[in-house]
């Protein structure tokens, strides 16, 4: 069975940081794209970026750019976000999710159950 | 980037009604499109990909149609278990962008 497990989410002050994980189990974790997908309370669903299976290739949603980076850890199995200079607007549900390749991008056939970001002074 | 719009954003309806969701892109996708489902305080559940292959595990009663720019979601029967959230999400461009969701609730 897939499974997707998110953590490091919690309260965090404008300015400062965040690493969020996802660890993954029950598939090849380094055969897929994997991807993090964010929801803004009572708001939609916004991709935040994507991450090749050896690394290699990495995409972020403009509003992350420089302040976010995605990497992965095949051996460990585990997806990461590092997250800086947090604003008031990051403040979501942030979900991991299983990237299956189609045509130029993907679509997300397994996600994870979601850790909570708040960023508030 | 590619802009996703859905109509209407909610809507109110009775168990055996027939549903359709209709998502709109600002260019043509090539069937580029997956359709979730999403229940309060859960994860997207993804129904359908490339604009009309349902999932595995699926049920039948949805369906997916469209082409271009234009894309619908029907639900033939609305089960209880059919009121949620659904979105619709473009992967014709590497940046991807969903749909804004389209409540469906009990009339």
């Amino acid at each position: 069975e897939v499974q997707l497990v998110e953590s490091g989410g919690g309260l965090v002050q404008p300015g400062g940081s965040l690493r969020l994980s996802c660890a993954a189990s029950g598939f090849t974790f380094s055969s897929y794209w994997m991807s993090w997908v964010r929801q803004a309370p009572g708001k939609g669903l916004e991709w935040v970026a994507n991450i090749k299976q050896d690394g290699s290739e990495k995409y972020y949603v403009d509003s992350v750019k420089g302040r976010f980076t995605i990497s992965r850890d095949n051996a460990k199995n585990s997806l990461y976000l590092q997250m800086n200079s947090l604003r008031a607007e990051d403040t979501a549900v942030y979900y991991c999710a299983r990237a299956r390749i189609a045509a130029a991008g993907y679509y997300f056939d397994y996600w994870g159950q979601g850790t909570l970001v708040t960023v508030s002074s | 980037d590619i802009q996703m719009t859905q109509s209407p954003s909610s809507l109110s309806a009775s168990v055996g009604d027939r549903v359709t969701i209709t998502c709109r892109a600002s260019q043509g996708i090539s069937n580029s499109l997956a359709w979730y489902q999403q229940k309060p305080g859960k994860a997207p559940k993804l129904l359908l990909y490339a604009a009309s292959r349902l999932e595995s595990g699926v049920p039948s009663r949805f369906s997916g149609s469209g082409s271009g720019t234009d894309y619908t979601l029907t639900i033939s029967s609305l089960q209880p278990e059919d009121f949620a959230t659904y979105y619709c999400q473009q992967y014709y461009s590497t940046f991807l962008t969903f749909g804004p969701g389209t409540k469906v609730d009990i009339k």
